[in-house]
């Protein structure tokens, strides 16, 4: 397997836009994590599902922020609209599901909002 | 809540020293606990995990961890250091029945030559 795919891996976006951020998950996996990752906050954990449905989504910041999960393979965060203080990388993680199994985390969006 | 503590921000070590990573949780009964690694440009590794049973735990690249209910921590060890063990390193912990662990801060690893 590939390993979990994140793409894009640079996103560079002038305040105001929409940003789509996508993730394809690794096959056979139930559990799927959307993850930011700052100097000055460390790791948080924005939102995550199980078998495509969202469980919790406390860590998601504000409304601007969205994130779907059409089908098993795909999930989708997008930032409508755009902050500079959303510049961030974002990493998608996925798990087997089975209670404390080991996250498989993508390489991650850096996000650069000017 | 569980929390977690690396007091540490960063740490710099020569190659082929060893090492010490400290992780300090707060949780009342038996934690799940994880090291992770992050090596530059890429997303999180996990290197071990401790569940219940030994407190000493192996990983992989070498790395092991003990487990002290007493002293609230799980801290990560590795014997020598190499060069391309220079990363990024969490601690996470969690709690039974939410299945989501809480990441720390992190700790920088510095390896000099």
């Amino acid at each position: 397997d590939a390993g979990v795919i994140q793409s894009p891996r640079h996103e560079v976006t002038e305040m105001g836009q929409e940003v789509t951020l996508r993730c394809k998950p690794i096959s056979g996996h139930d559990y799927l994590f959307w993850y930011r990752q700052t100097m000055m906050r460390g790791l948080e954990l924005l939102i995550y599902f199980n078998n495509n449905v969202p469980i919790d989504d406390s860590g998601m910041p504000e409304d601007r922020f969205s994130a779907k999960m059409p089908n098993a393979s795909f999930s989708t965060l997008k930032i409508q609209p755009s902050e500079p203080r959303d510049s961030a990388v974002y990493f998608c993680a996925s798990s087997p599901g089975t209670g404390w199994d080991e996250q498989y985390f993508g390489p991650g969006t850096r996000l650069t909002v000017t | 809540a569980q929390s977690v503590t690396q007091p540490d921000i960063h740490i710099t070590v020569s190659e082929g020293a060893s090492l010490e990573l400290r992780c300090n949780y707060s949780y009342g009964a038996t934690p799940y606990l994880f090291w992770y690694v992050q090596s530059p440009g890429q997303g999180l590794q996990l290197l071990l995990k401790y569940f219940s049973g030994d407190t000493l735990v192996q990983g992989i690249k070498g790395f092991e961890a003990e487990f002290k209910r007493s002293q609230s921590s799980f801290n990560l060890r590795k014997p020598s250091v190499h060069w391309s063990d220079a990363a990024e390193y969490f601690c996470a912990v969690g709690e039974g029945g939410s299945y989501i662990p809480t990441f720390g801060r992190g700790t920088s690893l510095i390896v000099h030559p």
